[in-house]
């Protein structure tokens, strides 16, 4: 069956990175595009990118275009959100999901970001 | 940027009782909506996409309505399994918005 499983997530100071992967099993990864989606603490959930299945198509939310990055490597089985300037308002929960017609189909168990001093 | 918006926030509900909650979109989107279950601590599940098509497992119990710029989703008979935070989302303009979810607890 599908699994994503994000890894990568904890405290770090404002306007540090971090970086954030996500390895899926379960399907043709190759095939398929993938998201991150965020939920801070106690709110609701907000998309942040997604990358094509090929990795030549990208798009980012307002919120965090410019800082951060969506990559893939196709021969792992992975993609990655690299986040950089981090600001306290990206504390939250990141999860990666699989999905190629508008909605998400399959979702990842999710890992936090803590962005204190 | 499509706004979408939940109502009410929260839902008090008997079990065995029907539920419905409403979405809005700020522009039409269509049929371009799903509806995600979260329950505490857990991530978000898909119940519903194209408006009103269950996903793989989904029981019956769980329904889509609406075109537009009105959604509904209804649960025909509570189960204490589906006590939870219900989200609608829009996949018709990038980028794609959540509404802010409604709580579906016990009365």
């Amino acid at each position: 069956q599908v699994q994503l499983v994000e890894s990568g997530g904890g405290v770090v100071q404002p306007g540090r990175s971090l970086r954030l992967s996500c390895a899926a099993s379960g399907f043709t990864f190759s095939s398929h595009g993938i998201h991150w989606v965020r939920q801070a603490p106690g709110k609701g959930l907000e998309w942040v990118a997604v990358i094509s299945f090929d990795g030549s198509k990208r798009y980012y939310a307002d919120s965090v275009k410019g800082r951060f990055t969506i990559a893939r490597d196709n021969s792992k089985n992975t993609v990655y959100l690299e986040m950089n300037s981090l600001r306290p308002e990206d504390t939250a929960v990141y999860y990666c999901a699989k999905g190629d017609s508008g909605w998400f189909g399959d979702w990842g168990q999710g890992t936090l970001v803590i962005v204190s001093s | 940027e499509i706004a979408v918006t939940q109502s009410p926030a929260t839902l008090s509900v008997s079990p065995g009782e029907r539920a419905t909650f409403s979405c809005g979109a700020s522009q039409s989107v269509s049929s371009n909506l799903a509806w995600y279950q979260q329950r505490p601590g857990q991530a978000p599940r898909l119940l519903i996409y194209a408006t009103t098509t269950r996903a793989t497992g989904i029981p019956a119990r769980f329904s889509g309505s609406g075109s537009g710029t009105e959604f509904t989703l209804t649960i025909s008979s509570l189960q204490s399994e589906d006590f939870a935070v219900y989200y609608c989302q829009q996949y018709k303009t990038w980028p794609w918005t959540f509404g802010q979810g409604t709580k579906v607890e016990i009365k």
